[in-house]
């Protein structure tokens, strides 16, 4: 089993609409957490960290839940430009820094 | 805007060749990843450091891979000798240290034919 797994979608969605994404973690022992945006082809850019109060950025929302051990993603209000993948990170105690394998997601006119 | 920076952008090289990447991460920046991300899947980590220090290789094929931070500051990653299984994006990224945000150069996308 992955530490950090996602589903890879893709997730097709009308302009407009709301989209949320869960990333599951194994290690209990993680204590930081993280939402990327890649395009095709590019390096992975920082979109958020993941607060244990949650953590909202204009039409972002991220939410942490310890005690199932996932995290989530929400974007309200989807643009054409949010189409891309997301990435989310797990980081331990131990310094690790840990990748899920990314969901699709295509906001469609 | 500070950022990491990699090199070259591009290598196109034949098997059994070696191959090196280049990373000069953020400056005041302690810990320093290497990723290997092929198409359609997320990053994998292959090796990390602390400083000058290894904290986590076990990802790394030490067979044929190596990688090194002497001073602390810039690293490189080798790989001799390549083979077609090595073709993917080398992603250098770097934090301030432990649970911090990581941010990511542009990486090297490497072809082995």
């Amino acid at each position: 089993r992955k530490e950090v797994e996602q589903d890879p979608g893709p997730f097709n969605v009308p302009e407009g609409a709301t989209v949320a994404f869960n990333c599951t973690y194994s290690n209990s022992a993680s204590q930081s957490f993280f939402w990327y945006r890649q395009d095709c082809r590019k390096e992975p850019k920082l979109l958020m960290s993941v607060y244990s109060s949650g953590n909202e950025d204009g039409r972002f929302t991220a939410q942490l839940n310890r005690a199932s051990q996932y995290i989530s993603l929400l974007i309200r209000d989807s643009k054409l430009s949010d189409s891309a993948t997301y990435l989310c990170v797990a980081s331990s105690g131990t310094y690790k820094y840990i990748f899920g394998t990314g969901t699709r997601l295509k906001v469609l006119a | 805007e500070a950022e990491v920076a990699q090199s070259p952008r591009y290598k196109i090289t034949e098997k059994s060749q070696a191959v090196a990447f280049w990373c000069d991460p953020i400056s005041g920046h302690a810990t320093l990843y290497w990723y290997r991300q092929i198409l359609g899947q997320g990053p994998e980590l292959l090796v990390q450091f602390q400083d000058e220090s290894v904290v986590d290789d076990s990802q790394l094929p030490k067979d044929r891979f190596s990688a090194e931070r002497l001073k602390g500051v810039d690293s490189t990653l080798k790989i001799q000798p390549a083979e077609l299984g090595d073709s993917a994006m080398y992603l250098c990224a770097s934090s301030r240290g432990e649970g911090t945000e990581a941010f990511f150069g542009q990486g090297t996308r490497l072809t082995v034919v």
